[in-house]
């Protein structure tokens, strides 16, 4: 089992549409949670950072942290064709430095 | 614009050549981090740098050699790289090595190996 896993999809939704990407880990060591965006050919953008469990909410975007579950989720409200892009989850144990575990990625189009 | 400044944003070079790639960020973070992104791969962590001493190294081949002159400037040097070496190479930092707050990465220089 890896130790993170991701839907690479493609996930294709209409303008306006709610999107939830999700994630599941294995290790229950992972404390610091973090969703990057990463355009085309760009380096990953830092959109939510969470530690430990429970929601954060940040404009459109809303990070969500079960830990008893093992998953996180984050959703995007009122999606805009400039959201198509590839969504990584990450997270890192305490005392990691820098060894951040990366899903796959999902891939988002937001069709106008 | 990124706070994680990165250059050159492509760079392609020969088997033979030696190249250096560089990072600055002005954030005043203690960690600094090189990874490597192959396509529709997620970023691969290499080396880890916390305050300006190399903690981490990724089993990576020396052909690859990183630098930290000082805690702003994070430098990767390249030598008698590999086709396969081809891929984005990003730098990230955070303020401590543990991760707190996240990590802020450039947006990678695009190497080709030729």
């Amino acid at each position: 089992q890896k130790e993170v896993e991701q839907d690479p999809g493609p996930l294709s939704v209409p303008e306006g549409a709610i999107v939830s990407l999700n994630c599941t880990y294995s290790n229950s060591a992972f404390q610091y949670f973090m969703w990057y965006r990463q355009y085309s050919r760009k380096g990953p953008e830092l959109l939510m950072y969470t530690y430990s469990s429970g929601n954060k909410e940040d404009g459109r975007f809303t990070a969500q942290v079960d830990k008893s579950s093992k998953y996180i989720s984050l959703f995007i409200r009122d999606s805009q064709p400039s959201d198509s892009a590839t969504y990584l989850c990450a997270m890192s144990r305490v005392g990691s430095q820098g060894n951040l575990i990366f899903g796959k990625g999902t891939k988002l189009s937001v069709k106008p | 614009d990124t706070e994680v400044t990165q250059t050159p944003k492509h760079l392609v070079m020969g088997m033979t050549n030696k190249k250096s790639l560089k990072c600055e960020q002005h954030m005043g973070h203690r960690a600094m981090y090189w990874y490597k992104q192959k396509a529709k791969k997620p970023p691969e962590l290499m080396f880890v740098y916390s305050y300006e001493k190399l903690s981490i190294n990724e089993s990576v081949p020396s052909r690859f050699s990183p630098e930290c002159p000082n805690s702003s400037l994070l430098n990767l040097h390249l030598h008698a790289l590999q086709p396969e070496d081809s891929a984005l190479y990003l730098c990230a930092s955070s303020g401590e090595a543990n991760g707190d707050y996240g990590y802020t990465f450039g947006s990678g220089t695009r190497l080709t190996v030729v």
